[in-house]
């Protein structure tokens, strides 16, 4: 299964970009990439998903390398709200969805 | 309004005695699961079900069992096998094949054991 790697924590100033990166570098060709982000105590919720091509919707952008080794997730204007953890994930086709340890994004007014 | 619960929020037993989850969807999804986080870690995959009346074993499955019955519904239990039961549970629904969609998550269930 593509194991993915992603930084434990990072900080954002409130109104800039804040781009968290992902690596897949076992990721096959069939496995999309999905993002999804928890707030404290609550359940996760998705954010935005690819396979190749870059994805944009009204929460956030995603970048997937033409290798599809790697991917960034973009918050274009992060707010205090956006604090979370944010979870790379890349599901096989037998559905097991599974989950690391994410990236827990501090964003800092 | 389409979603998935789980009930109940809290729940608390005392050590060596079975409880029940409950997960219940609405969205007409074939897969559900079942994770445990504990505090300050991500989520870990102890039952997945990709359809009715079958289900697979996730990375920690020891001590808990499930059941897939009815498409809408994924109830876990958590048996006194289960070492170290206390643990936010959470439960997701999404589609099937390739792409899937997005999986949607109950508010999870906090469960004590004292």
């Amino acid at each position: 299964d593509a194991k993915t790697t992603q930084p434990p924590s990072m900080d954002c100033a409130e109104g800039r970009a804040a781009n968290l990166p992902c690596n897949h570098s076992t990721i096959s060709g069939n496995e999309y990439v999905y993002w999804y982000r928890q707030i404290h105590s609550q359940g996760p919720q998705y954010i935005i998903h690819g396979l190749k091509n870059n994805e944009t919707n009204e929460m956030a952008s995603l970048i997937i390398t033409e290798d599809r080794k790697s991917s960034t997730l973009i918050l274009p204007h992060a707010t205090l709200r956006d604090t979370a953890v944010y979870y790379c994930i890349v599901r096989p086709v037998r559905n097991d969805m599974r989950f690391g340890a994410g990236t827990r994004l501090t964003v800092k007014p | 309004d389409g979603g998935i619960t789980q009930s109940p929020k809290y729940l608390f037993r005392k050590e060596g005695q079975n409880v029940t989850l409950s997960c219940e969807q609405n969205l007409n999804h074939d897969a559900m699961y079942w994770y445990r986080q504990d505090p300050g870690q991500g989520l870990r995959l102890i039952y997945y079900s990709q359809i009715v009346n079958d289900f697979q074993k996730g990375d920690i499955a020891e001590g808990y069992s499930v059941s897939r019955e009815k498409k809408e519904s994924f109830p876990l239990t958590v048996t006194s096998a289960q070492k170290n039961p206390t643990a936010f549970y959470l439960c997701a629904s999404s589609g099937q094949g390739f792409g899937f969609g997005e999986a949607f998550f109950g508010q999870g269930t906090r469960l004590t054991v004292v």
